[in-house]
């Protein structure tokens, strides 16, 4: 079965400061998908960003980025020039592609805040 | 686009009596629902998987009795607490996938259950 752990249950930085949160997953399979979510105090759980294991180029989206290292199984997430608004819980997540196998499968999250 | 809602996003119920929680995707049709059940300060814990027209996949150890889903069109998920217990008081989130993307599951914004 698949696991994914984030090791850093908090974290806090300035505003303006990049901020790097871990995850590693466990997997045999070699196609899949990766993911990472922002749940805000609102708990609406947004999509921040994909990655899929077939591409080598780590997925970025503005100010956010990833480190896909797939031999190491792991995915970290850049937030760069971080703002007040990026506070929020931060799950990783992985999603296998085999047909009928569609649950996510969750990371234990990491707490962010980002100090004014 | 990719919008789901959750109703009601809050319900207060006496112990015994049953409760529906309905999640909708907005605007695209969503073969496979997922309902999760999130404790404070904890991870999404995947309840079951719900695929139009077919009855629910449960994860081990949740009461397929107790919380009874169904997944009556492609539009619309229902989860019912039935006998309500004050331990199940708790947060329900529901997700849909758009057959149409990769793989990406699109959350509702939650319903906060407390019994009492």
């Amino acid at each position: 079965a698949q696991t994914v752990t984030q090791s850093q249950p908090e974290m806090s930085v300035q505003e303006a400061e990049t901020v790097t949160l871990s995850c590693t997953y466990d997997t045999s399979e070699s196609n899949y998908y990766l993911f990472w979510y922002k749940q805000p105090p609102s708990r609406q759980m947004i999509l921040v960003i994909r990655q899929e294991a077939y591409k080598q180029q780590n997925a970025t989206e503005n100010r956010f980025s990833v480190n896909f290292q797939k031999a190491a199984k792991s995915f970290s997430l850049k937030i760069s020039d971080s703002q007040l608004g990026d506070t929020a819980m931060y799950f990783c997540a992985f999603t296998s592609l085999i047909q009928g196998a569609q649950k996510l499968v969750f990371g234990q999250g990491t707490r962010l805040t980002i100090n004014p | 686009g990719a919008v789901v809602s959750q109703h009601p996003s809050r319900v207060i119920c006496k112990s015994g009596t049953s409760v529906k929680i309905e999640c909708r995707s907005l605007d695209f049709q969503a073969t496979t629902m997922f309902w999760y059940r999130q404790f404070p300060k904890q991870s999404l814990m995947l309840m079951a998987t719900s695929n139009e027209g077919s009855k629910a996949t449960y994860e081990q150890g949740v009461e397929k009795d107790k919380f009874l889903i169904n997944h009556a069109s492609l539009t619309l998920s229902t989860l019912t607490v039935t006998s309500a217990h004050p331990e199940d008081s708790s947060f329900y989130i529901c997700s849909a996938r758009d057959a149409g993307t990769a793989y990406e599951q699109y959350f509702g914004p939650g319903t906060r259950l407390t019994v009492t």
